[in-house]
């Protein structure tokens, strides 16, 4: 399997530029996660999808930030608009159904840059 | 919500030596799953062991191995014979039984492995 992958891996953009990061799980898998990763606050979980809809959106900062699930095989994490600090790696993972000790498969990350 | 705990920012391990990575939680729940995963500069998040909180055996993956006290809500992670590529951040993690697939993540030990 070539695990999940994310497009783009480097991102880098204006203020007040509209982002998109993309995220395709691994197939199979039924339940897709979305964290943004920074030195100040760690990993933290934004919003995670369960069989294409969105379970807990807590975590997703304001409403400049969404996240849509259209089908099993693809998830988009949108911001617009763009604003500084929200400068951090994205990631997206992906689990398997169940709920015994089922791991979180991560992918390789969105470096997103906004000057 | 659970919180998991990480005091230890960084340490540093020589080569071929021992070192042991604390992580504590706080949770009222009496069944759940634990994890330790470590993300190396390249960022990628790999699982490196994960333990179930009802089984009493501490897991061991090769030269990785936990100290799971369930009483004391403590999952250390030990490496033995350290290895320049251990370097990284390692991440502890928990996950319940009951509700659902959300992680929830330490902020990181940031391992140094000196030649």
């Amino acid at each position: 399997d070539a695990g999940v992958i994310q497009s783009p891996r480097h991102e880098v953009t204006e203020m007040g530029q509209e982002v998109t990061l993309r995220c395709k799980p691994i197939s199979g898998h039924d339940y897709l996660f979305w964290y943004r990763q920074t030195m100040m606050r760690g990993l933290e979980l934004l919003i995670y999808f369960n069989n294409n809809v969105p379970i807990d959106d807590s975590g997703m900062p304001e409403d400049r930030f969404s996240a849509k699930m259209p089908n099993a095989s693809f998830s988009t994490l949108k911001i617009q608009p763009s604003e500084p600090r929200d400068s951090a790696v994205y990631f997206c993972a992906s689990s398997p159904p169940g709920w015994r000790d089922n791991e979180q498969f991560f992918g390789p990350g969105t470096r997103l840059t906004v000057l | 919500a659970q919180t998991v705990t990480q005091s230890q920012p960084e340490m540093s391990v020589q080569e071929a030596e021992t070192v042991t990575l604390s992580c504590t939680y706080d949770t009222s729940e009496s069944d759940y799953y634990l994890f330790w995963y470590k993300q190396p500069p390249s960022r990628q998040m790999i699982l490196v062991i994960r333990q179930e909180a009802y089984k009493q055996q501490n897991a061991t993956e090769n030269r990785f191995s936990v100290n799971f006290q369930k009483a004391a809500k403590s999952f250390s992670l030990k490496i033995s014979d350290s290895q320049l590529g251990d370097a990284a951040m390692y991440f502890c993690a928990y996950r319940s039984a009951y509700t659902g697939n959300q992680f929830y993540f330490g902020t990181g030990t940031s391992l140094t492995v000196i030649p």
